[in-house]
């Protein structure tokens, strides 16, 4: 059975304190997999696809990084703006379905 | 501006009375997708459309109904509603669900049955 996994459920940092956020999937065929950030009260807005293990991809203070069990998010010298749950999401290759994470809600403190 | 609407965006209703929830993409987009979403389950998908007259369960389709008969919408109907059907809901669109382009949220519309 397809599944994502996000850990921390919730991630306090300091604003500049550097750290990653975790998504572990299991699946029978990669398609993609996708970061979305959700602000409270708003739908998810897309960040990443990644589509192949060893990929990478930068945006602003976030790396998206992809192996075959695992992708993290890297958040480097965080600011309160980057605060919201970020939300981990792969594509069944055979199905098309696509599988979210629970999130994790990250709060950066001034 | 591309963008996905969903209406309305709040909603309380009671036990058994119809509603409609319109979703509309500006996007050409052939991929449309209705999700809830709820507190420690995460995103779960309903129904979903891979173009005009084309739908399919997703799953969490029971209690729910669509319709795509033109590209740009795709109404989830909810023809007897309960209270576990409190939710958040979203549309979403892409292209073509075959390559993995990322979908395109609505801003949601809260769901209250009471």
């Amino acid at each position: 059975e397809d599944q994502v996994t996000q850990s921390p459920e919730a991630l306090r940092l300091q604003e500049g304190e550097s750290s990653s956020l975790n998504c572990s999937y299991t699946v029978s065929g990669l398609r993609g997999l996708f970061w979305y950030r959700q602000d409270p009260g708003k739908g998810p807005e897309f960040l990443f696809t990644l589509y192949s293990a060893g990929e990478e991809k930068e945006k602003e203070r976030l790396k998206a990084t992809l192996t075959k069990k695992e992708s993290f998010l890297h958040i480097t010298a965080p600011k309160p703006e980057d605060s919201a749950t970020y939300l981990c999401a792969v594509q069944n290759h055979n199905t098309d379905k696509l599988i979210f994470g629970t999130g994790t809600r990250l709060q950066v403190f001034p | 501006e591309a963008q996905v609407t969903q209406n309305p965006r709040y909603l309380i209703t009671v036990t058994g009375k119809k509603l409609t929830v319109t979703c509309s993409q500006n996007m050409n987009h052939e991929y449309m997708s209705w999700y809830r979403q709820d507190p420690g389950l995460g995103l779960r998908q309903i129904y979903y459309s891979m173009n005009v007259e084309v739908t399919d369960k997703g799953d969490v389709p029971e209690g729910y109904k669509v319709s795509r008969k033109e590209k740009r919408n795709f109404p989830l109907i909810l023809e007897s509603p309960s209270p576990n059907q409190t939710s958040l809901y979203f549309c979403a669109s892409s292209f073509f669900s075959g390559s993995p382009y990322e979908q395109y949220f609505g801003p949601g519309t809260r769901l209250t049955v009471t």
